[in-house]
């Protein structure tokens, strides 16, 4: 079975500076994607950035990007220019490729807070 | 396009009860799939619906359950509930070109007492 290592469970930046949030996971499968989602106090789950294994290039969305490792299994997410709306858990997922009805296996999450 | 919908946000039950929750996927999605988050146990998947039929199921009790209806919204029931219930359930529907990729409504927030 896959699993989703995030051992970071809090992690603090400073407004307008740079973070990265750890994401491992494990998998004998070759193709899977990997996403990273955003929950904020509100609750509800916000899509931030997916990637599909097959691409070497890294998934990049606005002040969001992905350091993606496949050898080492490593699915890091940077946020540039944080921002005080960024403060919220994160959560990073994985998603086999063989069928669409597997389901995403979650970490446990980051819990960013973006200070002033 | 309008997002996931779920009702009701907000539900305290007692012990032994049963409980009803429901999910509207966005427009022209037909998979539907349900997660319990708790802090304990984090983001848990308990089954997903795709054209009425259930695809897949988490290991869970036979306690809880779902169904999906033509429409594609989704209905999930927990019987005889346990104080252990009490959790975020969340709702998350997929299709169309993105299929791939899970969108969560806002989740109902289950307490037992």
């Amino acid at each position: 079975a896959q699993t989703v290592t995030q051992s970071q469970p809090e992690m603090s930046v400073q407004e307008a500076e740079t973070v990265t949030l750890s994401c491992t996971y494990d998998t004998s499968e070759s193709d899977y994607y990997l996403f990273w989602y955003k929950q904020p106090p509100s609750r509800q789950m916000i899509l931030v950035i997916r990637q599909e294994a097959y691409k070497q290039q890294n998934a990049t969305e606005n002040r969001f990007s992905v350091n993606f490792q496949k050898a080492a299994k490593s699915f890091s997410l940077k946020i540039s220019d944080s921002q005080l709306g960024d403060a919220a858990m994160y959560f990073c997922a994985y998603r086999s490729q063989n069928s669409g009805n597997t389901p995403l296996v979650f970490g446990k999450g980051t819990r960013l807070s973006v200070i002033a | 396009k309008a997002g996931v919908t779920q009702t009701p946000r907000y539900l305290i039950k007692t012990r032994g009860q049963q409980v009803t929750l429901s999910c509207s996927p966005i427009s022209g999605h037909r998979s539907v799939s349900w997660y319990q988050q708790t802090p304990g146990q984090g983001l848990q998947f308990l089954f997903e619906y795709f054209s009425e039929t259930q695809r897949n199921k988490g290991n869970f009790p036979g306690r809880f359950s779902g169904r999906q209806f033509s429409n594609s919204r989704s209905e999930m029931n927990v019987s005889t509930l346990e104080l252990g219930d009490s959790a975020l359930y969340l709702c998350a529907s997929s299709g169309g070109q993105g299929w791939n990729e899970q969108y969560f409504g806002p989740g109902t927030r289950l307490t037992v007492t």
